[in-house]
Order: structure tokens, then sequence, then C-alpha cells
């Protein structure tokens, strides 16, 4: 079964809008993490949050982690043109390393 | 600091033929991963060096997939002969194995393979 689903799966907003992705996951975690890949490029990482963490901010980025719903959500706040990629959840694999993806969301900012 | 980089970022090949991706991770990590995203699905993992040993291959889809890493520094991932199912973007990433668990993993651009 899938690690990761994010919902929605495409998400289409005005620029100045806040974005929520969600996330959910069906194993324990270590940690959570979230990924950014721009059309054509290759993936950046934005955050990480530990499993011990229920809320994290990072600039215009808050993510929480609700480990009793095996869920996550990211939001960006006053979402700009450029935040238009597609994001994706990972979670380790516990006693390894390799990284579970979501499917991702494909989010577009509107200007 | 240089991140991870990726050679070729793109690479058109013909059915039957062989290709080689190279990843050069971040210096001084110990981790490197491949991965692939493959007709848009999700991100696969395909497989795990700890330096030069593979810990962990369970991703690597069949034997046409060829990982090394020479000395623990770059790697290469050969695919022979190549089908049209392999087309998808292949990523490398590095981490420095500091923190077990923990670790964030930074991805390299990705190669983007298409077999014709």
């Amino acid at each position: 079964s899938q690690q990761g689903e994010e919902d929605p799966q495409a998400l289409s907003i005005q620029e100045g809008e806040n974005a929520t992705m969600n996330c959910s996951y069906k194993t324990s975690i270590n940690n959570l993490q979230w990924y950014r890949q721009n059309s054509g490029r290759g993936l950046v990482h934005l955050i990480l949050i530990r499993s011990n963490e229920r809320e994290k901010h990072s600039g215009r980025l808050r993510v929480t982690l609700d480990t009793s719903k095996k869920s996550s959500s990211l939001l960006i706040t006053a979402s700009r043109a450029a935040d238009t990629a597609s994001y994706f959840c990972a979670t380790p694999n516990f006693g390894n390393e390799k990284l579970t993806f979501g499917t991702g969301t494909r989010l577009t900012i509107i200007p | 600091e240089a991140g991870v980089t990726q050679f070729p970022s793109h690479s058109v090949i013909e059915k039957g033929q062989t290709v080689t991706l190279r990843c050069d991770p971040i210096s001084g990590h110990d981790n490197l991963y491949w991965y692939r995203r493959v007709m848009g699905k999700e991100i696969k993992f395909l497989l795990h060096f700890v330096k030069e040993s593979k810990q962990d291959e369970s991703g690597m889809p069949n034997n046409r997939f060829l990982a090394e890493r020479t000395g623990g520094t770059y790697s290469t991932l050969k695919v022979q002969p190549a089908e049209l199912e392999d087309s998808g973007v292949y990523f490398c990433a590095s981490s420095p194995g500091t923190k077990r668990g923990a670790d964030t993993q930074y991805f390299g651009p990705g190669t983007r393979l298409t077999v014709l």
C-alpha cells in the first residue's frame, strides 16, 4: 500500500491566497519531510518535522503533524507565482533511510 | 558548497541501448540514494549506498539496472538494455549520515531519460 498520499492532487489559487496541502501515511514514522519540485527541476527540501513535534514554521511555510491521525499538512501563506510547483511529502522507513514519497500535489498560483 | 549534481540532464536513447547516469553527491556525504519518477507517478526508491557499500537495493526493478559507487564518492546507474518503461526522471540524493533516521536528503536536479 502507498505510504504517503497527498490531498488534493491539484490545487489552483489566486496569488496572495493561502494554500493548504495534506498528506496521510500508514506506518509509524521518525519524521516527515516536505519537498517541492518546480517543473523540469530537481527536488528541493522544504522542511522536516520530527515525530515528537506538532508544528513547525519556516518563512511562509507552516507544517503540522498529527501522529495519532497519521497525517500532516503544509500551509503556504501569501502565495506567490514562484510557488507554482509540485509538493511531496516523504517519510523515511524505520531502520533505514529510504524515503517513501506521496503522489504529490500540483499547486498552481494564478497571478 | 556545491550541491548534488547529476549528468546528463537529459538522455534520449533507443530501446535496447545502454545508458549510464552519473551522480556526484555533496562532498563528505556517506549516504547516496537513487530514486526515479516514472510517467508522472510517485517518486520511488531504487537503492541506497553507505559509502561504497549497497545498504539497500530493494527498489531496483530488475537486473537490467546496475549501480556502483566507486570509492564511496560518485555513483553511476547503468541501464542495459534499456526498455520503454525505463523512461522517467532519475534522481540522486545524498545525506551526511550523522543523524540516523533524521537526516535531510539533498536531491540533485535529476536526469530525464527517454527510451524510444
